[in-house]
């Protein structure tokens, strides 16, 4: 079967930094990929690793440890408008097949 | 942006009626999919399709069709709408370019009464 495992809610200050945890138990294994979705709207994408390491995007970065089968994604200097729903998912084949996790909310408060 | 529609956005339906969404897309992705959202719940594929005419079933297919005759668009049918299919409906594209994105549409929102 296919899991993946985050936490429900993280709740943070603004201007502080916060961190996702993501594990996951798959089949077919492609990379990582993280999600926002703020209230009422679509998903978007935010970042993706194959290979282990940090990925740094902006205020954002992602982490990915095979080995491990955990990832992360780190929101840095967090601002009001961060709060939202964030996604890890894993890309199980090389046509973009992908199994999500139930989503952590986050919200950041002033 | 991708570019991707859906519609209709909100739908309200009673119980056994037949209910089709779509999902109409500009950019030429090959792959695309559709999901189910639900509250404390992520994404949960139902069907999806590697191009035309080419479609397979996700992990909560049951109760559920689709078609896809067009590159552009991908079809989702409800055979017999039953209240535990009131949900919150997303259609994804996928470029064969490049797989490790989902563009998302904006959703439908449907309600079976």
């Amino acid at each position: 079967g296919q899991s993946l495992e985050q936490p429900s809610e993280v709740t943070a200050v603004e201007g502080a930094i916060v961190q996702i945890n993501c594990t996951y138990q798959t089949s077919g294994f492609y990379g990582l990929s993280w999600y926002q979705q703020h209230d009422g709207g679509a998903p978007t994408f935010l970042s993706y690793n194959a290979l282990d390491g940090l990925e740094e995007t902006g205020r954002f970065s992602s982490f990915l440890s095979r080995s491990d089968s955990y990832g992360y994604l780190l929101l840095q200097e967090l601002q009001m408008k961060d709060s939202a729903s964030y996604f890890c998912a894993v890309l199980n084949t090389n046509a973009g097949k992908s199994t999500f996790g139930d989503g952590t909310t986050l919200t950041v408060k002033p | 942006d991708a570019g991707i529609t859906q519609s209709p956005r909100h739908k309200v339906t009673e119980t056994g009626t037949p209910v089709t969404l779509r999902c109409h897309q500009t950019e030429n992705h090959r792959y695309m999919y559709w999901y189910r959202q639900d509250p404390g719940h992520g994404l949960r594929l139902i069907h999806y399709s590697y191009g035309v005419k080419d479609t397979d079933k996700g992990e909560v297919s049951d109760g559920y069709s689709v078609s896809r005759s067009k590159t552009e668009d991908f079809l989702l049918t409800l055979e017999s709408a039953t209240s535990s299919q009131t949900s919150v409906y997303f259609c994804a594209t996928v470029s064969s370019g490049k797989t490790d994105t989902q563009y998302f549409g904006p959703g439908t929102r449907l309600t079976v009464l």
